[in-house]
């Protein structure tokens, strides 16, 4: 299948700062990208869909100006973490898709793991 | 709208017994099915897609999964079960509409004894 790579895969970052996760498609062009957030032992939430050249859609309740994120290419999708809190860690895991259709497969990152002390 | 369940949130198994792991769905149109697993601390990777044709479908690592229509079930299962499959596993359904994410179960945990 196809690869999609994140990195960081660990980041430990103090109290207010901004942390940037970079998620990768290797060997494909992602139209679609999809952010997703993981608490231990649960299901994954999704953050945003973002499209290359267009502005991400949000979930309800997931605020745009703390979670930036950015789909410049497409192979390429970040997202920043800004002012960081010890709530925002978590768990942060990448989607991408080649196409629009439903019989496009989701391919997932490794996912990055954030620490905010 | 669509949804998944998957009835079992954990799940223990010994070593070379025998798998099934519940999924149902609620979809009005035809469904594409997905079955993912995650191991500890990593994303997650394609374990089988059902999107029409034989009802059993094959997938890695030796798992499959049947599509029942008048259950509106779309169950994994593996013969003999490895030490390495203990992970979180999840189903999925792909939207109505192509540019939306897929919707996933909350998963079920699978534990594996010598």
């Amino acid at each position: 299948g196809a690869v999609v790579s994140q990195h960081p895969s660990r980041v430990i970052c103090k109290s207010g700062t901004s942390v940037k996760i970079e998620c990768r498609s290797l060997d494909f062009q992602a139209t679609t990208m999809f952010w997703y957030r993981q608490f231990p032992k649960q299901s994954l939430m999704l953050m945003a869909t973002s499209n290359e050249g267009s502005k991400a859609t949000y979930e309800q309740g997931v605020e745009k100006d703390k979670f930036l994120i950015n789909h410049a290419s497409l192979t390429l999708s970040t997202l920043t973490v800004t002012s960081a809190h010890p709530e925002d860690s978590s768990f942060y895991i990448c989607s991408a898709r080649a196409g629009a259709g439903r019989t496009d497969t989701q391919y997932f990152g490794p996912g990055t793991r954030l620490t905010v002390l | 709208a669509q949804s998944v369940t998957q009835p079992d949130i954990h799940i223990t198994v010994s070593e070379g017994a025998s798998l099934e792991l519940r999924c149902n769905y609620s979809y009005g149109a035809t469904p594409y099915l997905f079955w993912y697993v995650q191991s500890p601390g990593q994303g997650l990777q394609l374990l089988l897609k059902y999107f029409s044709g034989d009802t059993l479908v094959q997938g890695i690592k030796g798992f499959e999964a049947e599509f029942k229509r008048s259950q509106s079930s779309f169950n994994l299962r593996k013969p003999s079960v490895h030490w390495s499959d203990a992970a979180e596993y999840f189903c999925a359904v792909a939207p109505y509409s192509g540019n939306t994410p897929l919707v996933f179960g909350k998963g079920t945990r699978l534990s594996v004894i010598a």
